[in-house]
């Protein structure tokens, strides 16, 4: 069946630090990805996508990477601030949207 | 403007109670799903639609019906919830065809009582 996991289940940083989030899937035949920041009590807000024919993506303090060999996801954030304070899931969209088990992600000051 | 509206944002009801959970949603999105939070886990995917293409998940109890009467509006009806069914809910939406993001309402928390 399908599955996306997570490596980590929490993740402390300092402020300023880069974070690096990890997210393996088990479905090869996943075509699509996203990241979801959730912050508590509110639903999931979209962070970046990236798809199978890609193995890089950036936006704005993030950086999504794939390798579709080992079927991992990494999210990296930049300059880590407490506004990133949240559970960061990774997620794929082959047919359905499917969650991964989710990591806090918590700032240190 | 909030695309995808969940209501009530909260909701208490009582054990073996009927209760329904609205999503209404202005994207025109073909798809919709249904998810149940539990604090400190995953969404897990309940069902979800496409079009009026109704989806289950395998280990979706009995107990969680859905109604989609038109594109805008889903609903969810738990017909009688346990106390293990104290959860967020969220409702979300997106285009058929994959490879687009989904949008997620703020979610409806249900408290059993």
């Amino acid at each position: 069946g399908e599955s996306v996991g997570l490596h980590l289940p929490t993740l402390s940083v300092q402020e300023g630090d880069n974070s690096i989030i990890n997210c393996a899937y088990s479905n090869s035949a996943s075509d699509y990805f996203i990241w979801y920041k959730q912050e508590s009590g509110k639903g999931p807000q979209f962070i970046i996508d990236i798809r199978s024919n890609m193995d890089k993506r950036q936006g704005q303090r993030v950086t999504v990477l794939l390798n579709k060999t080992v079927k991992h996801l990494s999210l990296q954030i930049a300059a880590t601030q407490p506004g990133d304070s949240a559970v960061y899931f990774c997620a794929e969209i082959p047919q359905k949207l499917v969650f991964g088990q989710g990591t806090r992600l918590t700032i240190n000051p | 403007d909030a695309m995808v509206i969940q209501n009530p944002r909260y909701q208490v009801t009582q054990f073996g109670k009927p209760v329904t959970l609205s999503c209404s949603q202005t994207l025109n999105h073909n798809v919709m799903y249904w998810y149940q939070q539990k604090s400190s886990q995953a969404p897990k995917l309940l069902f979800h639609y496409y079009d009026k293409d109704f989806n289950n998940e395998a280990d979706t109890p009995d107990n969680f019906q859905s109604r989609r009467p038109n594109t805008s509006f889903c609903f969810l009806d738990i017909r009688s919830p346990g106390l293990g069914d104290a959860a967020m809910y969220l409702c979300a939406t997106s285009t058929q065809g994959g490879s687009t993001e989904a949008f997620f309402g703020q979610g409806t928390r249900l408290t059993v009582v």
